[in-house]
Parts: C-alpha cells; structure tokens; sequence
C-alpha cells in the first residue's frame, strides 16, 4: 500500500509569490487533512475534507490560503500571495474513517516552505 | 487554540534507560493518540488509547490515561538510539477533530 505523498519537499519562494502544495492519500481515505508547524510550535490543524467536502477550514488563517480537493482523490493547498508567516512545513494526513471510530492518521513527509 | 500539550519540551537519556512524557488537554475526548517524528519525516502512529481505558501496552510502549486530570503519559521502556525522534499526543474530540500539541523531543545517547 502506498503512503501519503506529498509535493514538492522543499519549496523556496519570495514574498509576494503564489505556491501551491499537493498531496495525494492512501487510496480509499475518504478523509484528508492539512496541518502546519512552525518552527518549535504545535502542530496546527489547517483543514479536514470528507472527499471532496470541507468538513472544518476554521484552522485556516486567512483567505490567502485555499485549499481544494477534486473528485475527492488528491488535495491542493495554495498560498496567494505568500508572507513571511506562512514559512514552516505543511503535513497532510489521511484517515479511512474518522476520529470516533479511533482511526489513526496518517501523514506524508511534510512540504517545507521557506518564504524569504 | 491548542488541545494537547507535552511535557517536557526536551529530554536527554542514556541508552537503555526508560524515557518518560507526558500530555495535557483541555477538552473530553474520544481517544488519544501518539506519534513519533523522525526528522524530516512524517509523523507515524504509535499507539491509541480510548477514553474509557486507563492504560495500553505495545511492545516497548506503556500509554495511561487519566481523564479526571486530562493527562496521559508515555513510557518508552529500555531507549534506544532509534528511540531518538520527537513525539506528539494528539487528541482526538468530536467525529474528526485531531489536535496535536508541541511535542517532546527525545534525544537517546548511545
């Protein structure tokens, strides 16, 4: 089975640039995650589709970031236009089921965004 | 606002000593989970514990969980250098809301 993929690794960019971030989950994870961390702080929660659907974008910090998943398959999260802020590493994460149902998430290796 | 937060920030061991952590939370909970993060790696799933047990084993791992002080604790028996990662409690409240805190990062010294 594969992972969570996530694309790119690294990404560099200057403020005032757009970057979009993808990733692709467990196949058949209805569920799909996005969460950031800055540098020695928590773990963020972002937002969490079911399929193709929003469940809850309230982690998400301000309408510069939009974040779509098509067809319920694989997610993208793109930053317009970026900020100094917005540096850290973005994970995603898939479930099959949700939380109630004690399912444990599972992450790819992170995007990490550098916004010089 | 944060959920989970672990305690200590830092830990420092020697090989083969036990390594102890450990989580508060603020809201009830369904389950709670932890997670281990090699660096530059994402994070794994290590061990759950539903909110009505008390206490879980797995291999090396001893998780308790105390909802009237909503705390959990997690032991690592016998470190090893593999051991070295940081570790993260996630809580889990409501269908899908995971809430991770600021993690534990464990340090084993050959």
């Amino acid at each position: 089975e594969a992972g969570v993929t996530q694309f790119p690794s690294h990404s560099v960019i200057e403020k005032g640039q757009t970057v979009t971030l993808r990733c692709d989950p467990i196949s058949g994870h209805d569920n799909l995650y996005w969460y950031r961390r800055v540098m020695g702080k928590e773990i963020k929660f972002l937002l969490h589709f079911v399929k193709e659907s929003k469940q809850d974008e309230s982690g998400m910090p301000n309408n510069r970031f939009l974040a779509e998943r098509t067809g319920g398959t694989y997610s993208t999260l793109k930053v317009q236009p970026a900020e100094l802020e917005d540096s850290g590493v973005y994970f995603c994460a898939s479930s099959q089921y949700g939380g109630s149902v004690h399912s444990p998430l599972h992450f790819g290796n992170g995007t990490r965004l550098t916004v010089t | 606002s944060q959920q989970g937060e672990e305690d200590p920030q830092a830990l420092s061991i020697q090989e083969g000593e036990n390594a102890t952590m450990n989580c508060s939370y603020k809201t009830s909970i369904n389950n709670l989970q932890w997670y281990r993060q090699n660096s530059g790696r994402g994070l794994v799933h290590l061990i759950l514990i539903r909110s009505n047990e008390r206490e879980k084993h797995s291999g090396r791992l001893r998780v308790t969980l105390d909802t009237s002080k909503k705390s959990s604790s997690l032991l690592i028996t016998a470190s090893r250098a593999a051991d070295t990662a940081s570790y993260f409690c996630a809580t889990v409240s409501g269908t899908y809301k995971y809430i991770f805190g600021t993690g534990t990062r464990l340090k084993v010294l050959a």
